[in-house]
C-alpha cells in the first residue's frame, strides 16, 4: 500500500526566507503528484500538479519537483510571506484514481 | 475553476442521532465523488468512493452501515453518519472527480458529537 510521508511536520521561518518542504512516497507507480494548501478548519486548495512524466512545475513563488524513481518530491517556496502560513499536503494519485495524502507540514511564517 | 460545496459547514449533535452531509459540484458533473475524514493534526483518510447511480466502495475499516453514502446524481453526493458517537467527531471533506487529472475539494464539514 502506498505510504506518503512529509518532513518536517512543522516549520517556522522568518518572513522573506526561502524554504523547502519534502514529500516521499513508497510506491513509484504513480499517475501524478499534487501539492495542496490547507488553512485551519478549511478545505484543500490545489497548488501544483506534476504528472509522472514531468520533473517540475512552477507557479509564482512556488516550485515543485518530482523524482519518481526515488519516490521524492519537494515544494520550494521563495521569499516566504505571513500569508503562506498554512498546512501543506502532498498527495500521489495511483492508477485506482485515488489520492494518497501525506501527513502534512505545518508552516508558520513569522512577520 | 470548478467549485464543490458542502453543507453544513459545521454541525453539533447529540450522541445517537444521525447527521447528513451534502456535497455538491456546482458547475460541473462529477462522475466520481470521494469522502475523506481528517482527525486533528492528521492527514486525510479516504473513507469511500462513490460513482453516480451505483453503490459506494468503502475503504477497509470503514463501516458501510454507519457511514451511508448516496450518489443519486452527477452533482450531489450525501454522507449520513448514523447513530453518531463522540469518536465520530471529525472533519469530513468530499471531493469530486471528473475523470481528468484533478480532484476538486469541498470546504469540509466539522462534526462534533456530544
Amino acid at each position: 500500500k502506498q505510504e506518503v510521508t512529509q518532513i518536517p511536520a512543522a516549520l517556522s521561518v522568518p518572513e522573506g526566507e526561502n524554504l523547502v518542504l519534502n514529500c516521499s512516497f513508497t510506491d513509484s507507480a504513480i499517475y501524478n503528484l499534487q501539492w495542496f494548501r490547507q488553512d485551519p478548519g478549511k478545505g484543500l486548495t490545489s497548488l501544483l500538479l506534476i504528472q509522472s512524466s514531468q520533473r517540475e512545475q512552477t507557479s509564482g513563488r512556488l516550485n515543485a519537483s518530482l523524482d519518481k524513481s526515488s519516490g521524492r518530491s519537494t515544494l520550494y517556496i521563495a521569499a516566504s510571506q505571513p500569508g503562506d502560513s498554512a498546512t501543506y499536503l502532498c498527495a500521489v494519485r495511483t492508477g485506482a484514481n485515488n489520492l494518497f495524502f501525506g501527513t502534512g507540514t505545518r508552516l508558520t511564517v513569522i512577520p | 475553476g470548478a467549485v464543490v460545496s458542502q453543507h453544513p459547514s459545521r454541525v453539533i449533535c447529540k450522541s445517537g442521532t444521525s447527521v447528513k452531509i451534502e456535497c455538491r459540484s456546482l458547475d460541473f458533473q462529477a462522475t466520481t465523488m470521494f469522502w475523506y475524514r481528517q482527525f486533528p493534526k492528521k492527514s486525510l483518510m479516504l473513507m469511500a468512493t462513490s460513482n453516480e447511480g451505483s453503490k459506494a466502495t468503502y475503504e477497509q475499516g470503514v463501516e458501510k452501515d454507519k457511514f451511508l453514502i448516496n450518489h443519486a446524481s452527477l452533482t450531489l453526493s450525501t454522507l449520513t453518519v448514523t447513530s453518531a458517537h463522540p469518536e465520530d467527531s471529525s472533519f469530513y471533506i468530499c471531493s469530486a472527480f471528473t475523470g481528468g487529472d484533478t480532484q476538486y475539494f469541498g470546504p469540509g464539514t466539522r462534526l462534533t458529537v456530544l
